[in-house]
C-alpha cells in the first residue's frame, strides 16, 4: 500500500539552483495537490490539478511551476530557488471532493 | 475567504485522560466539510475524523469524537483515554462543498505525559 510517494525526502539547494519534486500516487485519484508547511503555519496550497494535463494556482503559487503529464504523477518545480522557499513540501491526492491523502513530505533547505 | 483558527498552540494531557482541542472557522457557506488531521513526528499527515456540515450528528472514530456547533462555527476534537501515540500536531481543516481546496489552521501541538 504505497499510497502517495514523494521523492526526494530531503534536499539542500543553493540560491538560484533549480530542482523538481516528484509526487506519485497509486490510488487512481483524479486530483493532486502540492502544499508547503512553514513553522507555526498550517499547510498552504501551492498548486493543484484536477486531472491529467490540467493545473491551477493555489494560495501561494509564486516561484513554483507544476506539471501533470500522467495521472499518477504531479511534479513541482523550482526554477530559481530562494531562501524563502525553505520549507516542508507535501503532496496529496484525492477523488473529486474526497478525502485528501498525503505523502510523507520533502524537507527542502535553500542556502 | 474562509479562515480556520486554532487558538491553542500547545496542549498537554496525562495518559488515559481526556483532552479537547479547539477549532473555529469562518464561512458564509452552508455546504462544507471539516476535518481533523494528525501529524506525528514522522511528518505524515493522517486523517483523524471528518464531519459533513449537513449532518447534525457528531462524527466519532473510536477514541476520537468531535463537537460540531454549526451556529457557533466551532469544531472541537475530543480525544478520550489519551495514549502516548496520540502525541502530535493536530490540524483542523475546512473544505467548501464542491471545492477541491483545503484550508488549514495553524495547528495545536499535543503532548501526552506518562
Amino acid at each position: 500500500n504505497a499510497g502517495v510517494t514523494q521523492t526526494p525526502k530531503f534536499r539542500v539547494l543553493k540560491t538560484g539552483q533549480s530542482m523538481t519534486l516528484l509526487c506519485a500516487q497509486d490510488m487512481n485519484h483524479e486530483y493532486m495537490y502540492w502544499y508547503r508547511q512553514d513553522p507555526g503555519m498550517g499547510l498552504r496550497l501551492i498548486h493543484y490539478s484536477v486531472g491529467e494535463g490540467t493545473t491551477a494556482k493555489g494560495e501561494v503559487p509564486d516561484g513554483y511551476n507544476v506539471s501533470r503529464l500522467k495521472k499518477q504523477n504531479f511534479l513541482l518545480g523550482l526554477e530559481s530557488a530562494a531562501p524563502s522557499q525553505t520549507s516542508v513540501y507535501f503532496c496529496a491526492s484525492s477523488r473529486p471532493t474526497g478525502i485528501q491523502y498525503f505523502g510523507a513530505g520533502t524537507r527542502l533547505s535553500v542556502l | 475567504a474562509q479562515t480556520v483558527t486554532q487558538s491553542q498552540p500547545e496542549m498537554s494531557v496525562q495518559e488515559a485522560e481526556t483532552v479537547t482541542l479547539s477549532c473555529t472557522y469562518d464561512t458564509s457557506e452552508s455546504d462544507y466539510y471539516l476535518f481533523w488531521y494528525k501529524q506525528p513526528p514522522s511528518r505524515q499527515m493522517i486523517l483523524v475524523i471528518r464531519q459533513e456540515a449537513y449532518k447534525q450528528q457528531n462524527a466519532t472514530e473510536n477514541r476520537f469524537s468531535v463537537n460540531f456547533q454549526k451556529a457557533a462555527k466551532s469544531f472541537s476534537l475530543k480525544i478520550s483515554d489519551s495514549q502516548l501515540g496520540d502525541a502530535a500536531m493536530y490540524f483542523c481543516a475546512y473544505r467548501q462543498g464542491g471545492s477541491e481546496k483545503l484550508v488549514f489552521g495553524k495547528g495545536t501541538k499535543l503532548t501526552v505525559n506518562p
